[in-house]
């Protein structure tokens, strides 16, 4: 596609229910990063693929945080009984390759616990 | 934690004025970003200066760094109500692909 996609775009959670986060990168797009925002603050970095290797995950608040990329495309945060600290907007973003410069974001997924 | 800080955390003008928002940050880089955030939408990369350069501009947009201070400069020229927005400057930690982003500039202007 076009752009950066993520699905659902408003998600609430009652607190210790699982949640699962899509991404769609654009098409060929090799690397791909997770960030978490909270309200009035800048994203924070959770973790980082390049195609279906995780090469970084030391963003990842919690063993409740878990991220995959299977095939090197799409990708799918998942968190596990989730808590009201999670709630925040989980942002995407993808880059051609290392040298590219700047991300492609997606909108975000808003997340609520409630 | 976040590498950047920008400076000042809210600016309101008036349109046509110019805007300069600041950006400090601790380690080395390969290169600096800046981004634009429009409430309740994803962030759009505005700019990239890599560490070699001094100066670069787009458009309104004239971005400086001083390697020697760790510090950044955004100035928007002839400032639009448009670009009512929180601009964030990102950093990538000298040979990480990731960005640390700073927690942001709010940019209010004022038709």
């Amino acid at each position: 596609g076009a752009g950066v996609s993520q699905s659902p775009r408003y998600k609430v959670a009652k607190r210790g229910q699982d949640v699962a986060l899509r991404c769609d990168p654009i098409s060929g797009h090799v690397s791909l990063f997770w960030y978490q925002q909270a309200l009035g603050q800048g994203p924070e970095f959770l973790t980082y693929f390049q195609n279906e290797a995780q090469l970084d995950k030391s963003g990842l608040p919690s063993d409740r945080f878990f991220a995959e990329r299977p095939e090197g495309s799409v990708s799918t945060l998942k968190i596990q009984r989730t808590q009201q600290e999670d709630s925040a907007v989980y942002l995407c973003a993808s880059s051609p390759n290392r040298d590219a410069g700047g991300y492609t974001f997606g909108s975000g997924t808003r997340l609520t616990v409630v | 934690s976040q590498q950047g800080e920008e400076d000042p955390q809210a600016l309101s003008i008036q349109e046509g004025e110019n805007a300069t928002m600041n950006c400090s940050y601790k380690t080395s880089i390969n290169n600096l970003q800046w981004y634009r955030q429009n409430s309740g939408r994803g962030l759009v990369h505005l700019i990239l200066i890599r560490s070699n350069e001094r100066e670069k501009h787009s458009g309104r947009l004239r971005v400086t760094l001083d390697t020697s201070k760790k510090s950044s400069s955004l100035l928007i020229t002839a400032s639009r109500a448009a670009d009512t927005a929180s601009y964030f400057c990102a950093t990538d930690m000298g040979g990480s692909e990731k960005l640390v982003f700073g927690k942001g500039t709010k940019l209010t202007v004022n038709p």
